[in-house]
């Protein structure tokens, strides 16, 4: 069956240090990953997404994914936090019309 | 461009009364339809998915249900409101096919709180 974790349910960060939020996913064919985010009480947006090919994938706001089939996982990356970037990220993977998403992290930054 | 909507945006209903919350889509056709709900400190659970007029698949056993009367119409319903159905519902749509596949677009989302 699959599913998604995100072992991290809180990440605090300084303003300006660099981000990496985990996310595992278990299935078994090549996946497709999405990266999503939601400012409080609002609805969410696509970061990025994986379907195959370059396994490093770019997306809105300065952030990039890494995804490796080796380690069953998409972690979402950013160089440098800015306080904007603080919201709720939620990792999620496609199968079938189906979407499963991860537990989501939330990320706060400090100044 | 595409825009999706919800209303209401905030909801406050009594146990035992009825809901109907709408999202409608507008600029794309057959779109892949989608309710969830994120309950508090919690990621999104899917309710109902939708791949067409009339064709509704239900992921959770709940008193809740969901119709598409049209096709950029998904509506939830429930006839009599649990304390446990509170929580944040959020419509989203995406596409089977195309340079946007599978990309799911978020509505803004439903705050109903039963009391």
């Amino acid at each position: 069956a699959q599913s998604v974790t995100q072992p991290d349910i809180h990440i605090t960060v300084s303003e300006g240090a660099s981000l990496e939020l985990r996310c595992n996913y278990s299935y078994g064919a090549t996946p497709y990953l999405f990266w999503y985010v939601q400012s409080p009480g609002q609805g969410l947006q696509l970061l990025l997404k994986y379907f195959s090919g370059d396994t490093l994938v770019q997306g809105i706001k300065g952030f990039e994914a890494e995804f490796k089939r080796s380690q069953s996982s998409f972690n979402l990356r950013k160089p440098s936090v800015h306080w904007s970037d603080a919201a709720e990220y939620f990792c999620v993977l496609y199968n079938f019309n189906k979407f499963y998403f991860g537990s989501g992290t939330k990320l706060n930054v400090k100044p | 461009s595409q825009t999706i909507h919800q209303w209401p945006a905030t909801l406050v209903q009594p146990v035992g009364s009825p809901l109907s919350l709408e999202c409608t889509v507008e600029g794309t056709s057959n779109p892949n339809l989608y309710w969830y709900r994120q309950a508090a400190g919690r990621g999104l659970q899917l309710l109902f998915y939708s791949v067409g007029i009339g064709q509704i698949s239900s992921e959770v056993p709940q008193n809740l249900s969901a119709s598409r009367p049209q096709d950029r119409q998904f509506i939830l319903s429930s006839k009599k409101l649990l304390l446990s159905d509170s929580g944040f519902y959020l419509c989203a749509w995406s596409l089977g096919t195309g340079p946007t596949v599978y990309e799911q677009y978020f509505g803004p989302g439903t705050r109903l709180t039963v009391t």
